[in-house]
């Protein structure tokens, strides 16, 4: 069993709307959760942690449920630049290894 | 900061080659990853290292593959002989604490195994 799993998508949406993303991890000592962007041909670059209480970040909430190891990306608002491809990261306890999943990938449309 | 440097961008090769990929880190950082991605798996950790010493290489393939850190500064991953599974994104990333919560990536290098 993976880690960490995404649904691959792609999710396909119109400029403004509102979008959700899920991650689940098989892991219940995970201690840090994260999520990465990615755009095509590019490097992986963070684009939030994932706190317990859940955080903000302008359009993009990130929250964590723990009891149902899952994480979520709520993008509100969205943007033509706001296309890529979306990483959910977990870390285990101490270990200096972050499991990645494979991405969720969004296209926004005009 | 000119961030995590790779090379090359891009590799392309014949099966039974050796291949040596190239990563600068961040400078003042102390931890050093080298992933690989492909469509199928993902972003899959093959070793890192903390403060230039091997911490964890159980991700590294087999035999074939090979990192070396001689200083702060350099990093190496060789693959010898390299087979066509091979192909894909390597990317080196460095992190400024232990814990590696906040990576920085290389622009990565595109292997191609003929």
């Amino acid at each position: 069993r993976k880690e960490v799993e995404q649904d691959p998508g792609p999710f396909n949406v119109p400029e403004g709307a509102t979008v959700a993303f899920n991650c689940t991890y098989s892991n219940s000592a995970s201690q840090s959760f994260f999520w990465y962007r990615q755009d095509c041909r590019k490097e992986p670059k963070l684009l939030m942690s994932v706190y317990s209480s859940g955080n903000e970040d302008g359009r993009f909430t990130a929250q964590l449920n723990r009891a149902s190891q899952y994480i979520s990306l709520l993008i509100r608002d969205s943007k033509l630049s706001d296309s890529a491809t979306y990483l959910c990261v977990v870390r285990l306890g101490r270990a200096n290894n972050l499991f990645f999943g494979t991405g969720t990938r969004l296209t926004v449309i005009p | 900061d000119a961030g995590v440097i790779q090379s090359p961008r891009h590799e392309v090769t014949e099966m039974g080659q050796e291949v040596t990929l190239r990563c600068k880190p961040i400078s003042g950082h102390n931890s050093l990853f080298w992933y690989r991605q492909t469509m199928m798996r993902g972003l899959e950790l093959l070793i890192y290292f903390n403060n230039n010493v091997p911490i964890d290489d159980s991700g590294m393939p087999e035999d074939r593959f090979s990192a070396k850190m001689p200083n702060a500064s350099f990093s190496t991953l060789k693959i010898q002989p390299s087979e066509p599974r091979d192909s894909a994104v390597y990317f080196c990333a460095s992190s400024i604490d232990g814990k590696g919560e906040k990576l920085f990536f290389g622009s990565g290098t595109q292997l191609s195994v003929l």
